[in-house]
């Protein structure tokens, strides 16, 4: 079993639609959580960051974390076109190691 | 602010031929420093991570090598490149400190090897 696993997509959506992406992990050491957004031919750009279990919110933006399932949610609402891009979520275990990616969900929002 | 600048943000070389990429962070001290490879379908994997001039950490072994003459330095190189050194480089950098901190990532160059 892999340490992440996220579903490539191609996730297709209109406009105005909530969005979910998740990801599942093995390790369950994992404490600190992270989903960056990467527009094509761009770096990853960091959206949220948590830390243990729960929720956090940040405009249209929701993450949550489920430690005891070992899974974790992006939410996406109103979606806008300007969303179209691949959302990898990352995770590490205690301070100094390694992040560990997903491969990325690509996000397409039509208008 | 923080900012992070990478170049070349393209590049196509010969097989065999020597490779320098150079990543500088503006905006903080002693930041943590990491190289990833991006290739299509398989995720971003970290090459290489350091927590202070000359101190390089390597994750998976190979024809790649990196250097951080200066704190806010940090360059991948390689005497002789090969076709499977193809793919989205990108560089990051994190806050030293309590707990795991955030990676922010450059804009990567995109390397060809012909």
């Amino acid at each position: 079993q892999k340490e992440v696993e996220q579903d490539p997509g191609p996730l297709s959506v209109p406009e105005g639609a909530i969005v979910s992406l998740n990801c599942t992990y093995s390790n369950s050491a994992f404490q600190y959580f992270m989903w960056y957004r990467q527009y094509s031919r761009k770096g990853p750009e960091l959206l949220m960051y948590t830390y243990s279990s729960g929720n956090k919110e940040d405009g249209r933006f929701t993450a949550q974390v489920d430690k005891s399932s070992k899974y974790i949610s992006l939410f996406i609402r109103d979606s806008q076109p300007s969303d179209s891009a691949t959302y990898l979520c990352a995770m590490s275990a205690k301070a100094g190691t390694a992040l560990i990616f997903g491969k990325g969900t690509t996000l397409s929002v039509s208008s | 602010s923080q900012t992070i600048h990478q170049w070349p943000a393209t590049l196509v070389q010969p097989v065999g031929s020597p490779l320098s990429l150079e990543c500088t962070v503006e905006g903080t001290s002693n930041p943590n420093l990491y190289w990833y490879r991006q290739a299509a379908g398989r995720g971003l994997q970290l090459l290489f991570y350091s927590v202070g001039i000359g101190q390089i950490s390597s994750e998976v072994p190979q024809n790649l090598s990196a250097s951080r003459p200066q704190d806010r330095q940090f360059i991948l190189s390689s005497k002789k490149l090969l076709l499977s050194d193809s793919g989205f480089y990108l560089c990051a950098w994190s806050v030293r400190g309590i707990g795991n901190q955030p990676q922010h990532f450059g804009d990567g160059t995109r390397l060809s090897i012909l």
